[in-house]
């Protein structure tokens, strides 16, 4: 069955590290971009960045640009995100979740499915 | 970029109906997606699109579109209904996409 799955997670000190991984499986990976998005403790979603089908476009929020990195390697079915200079605010589940889109009428939709079951990361010192 | 706004939380009797409303200047250009989250778990998708509703889904939920303004029915509520629910879309200028803060559905 078409699936994702995190791993990576974990506790780690303001101003460190850390990479997350996420592998799919049962879809034509290289077909879809994929997104990563966040859940801080008691909070809503936020989305965090994507990147497309060949890895060349990547677009993050404000509040991580500059310090995250999505890539990817096609071969392995697998999205990676890079975390750097972690900061308490970046302690959430992470998902990562299949892009797909479509258009009806002329106006187009976007949407995540499926999603992982998330990896928690905690920034604490 | 912009927003996509959401009543925090709403209520619902057993069986009625109850909708759901996202609004966001976004919305003006792009559909929303619906997602469907209980405590504990990953979102999962309910509505996407014009008004379509993945494999598994019950026909008791239904989306709408108006002007800036998405909804989401479901249309007899039920006691496994009672989840938090996010819309998202892409946002109107920018490649960021957005969600919603979120609406705490509760059954009575």
């Amino acid at each position: 069955q078409v699936q994702l799955v995190e791993s990576g997670g974990g506790v780690v000190q303001p101003g460190r590290s850390l990479r997350l991984s996420c592998a799919a499986s049962g879809f034509t990976f290289s077909y879809h971009f994929i997104h990563w998005v966040r859940q801080a403790p008691g909070k809503g979603l936020e989305w965090v960045s994507v990147i497309s089908k060949d890895g060349v476009n990547k677009y993050y929020a404000d509040s991580v640009k500059g310090r995250f990195t999505m890539s990817r390697d096609n071969s392995q079915n697998t999205v990676y995100l890079q975390m750097n200079s972690l900061r308490t605010e970046d302690t959430a589940v992470y998902y990562c979740a299949r892009d797909q889109s479509s258009c009806s009428g002329g106006t187009c939709g976007w949407w995540f499915d499926p999603w992982g079951q998330g990896t928690l990361v905690t920034v604490s010192s | 970029s912009s927003e996509l706004t959401q009543d925090p939380a709403v209520s619902v009797a057993l069986g009625q109906t109850v909708r759901i409303t996202c609004q966001g200047d976004s919305l003006r250009k792009f559909y929303a997606g619906w997602y469907q989250q209980k405590p504990g778990q990953a979102p999962v998708l309910v509505i996407y699109g014009k008004n379509n509703r993945p494999s598994g889904i019950p026909d008791r939920f239904s989306g709408s579109n108006s002007g800036n303004t998405a909804s989401l029915t479901i249309t007899g509520a039920q006691a496994e209904d009672e989840a938090d629910y996010y819309c998202n879309s892409r946002d109107r200028s920018d490649n960021v996409w957005l969600f919603g803060g979120g609406t705490k559905l509760t059954v009575l």
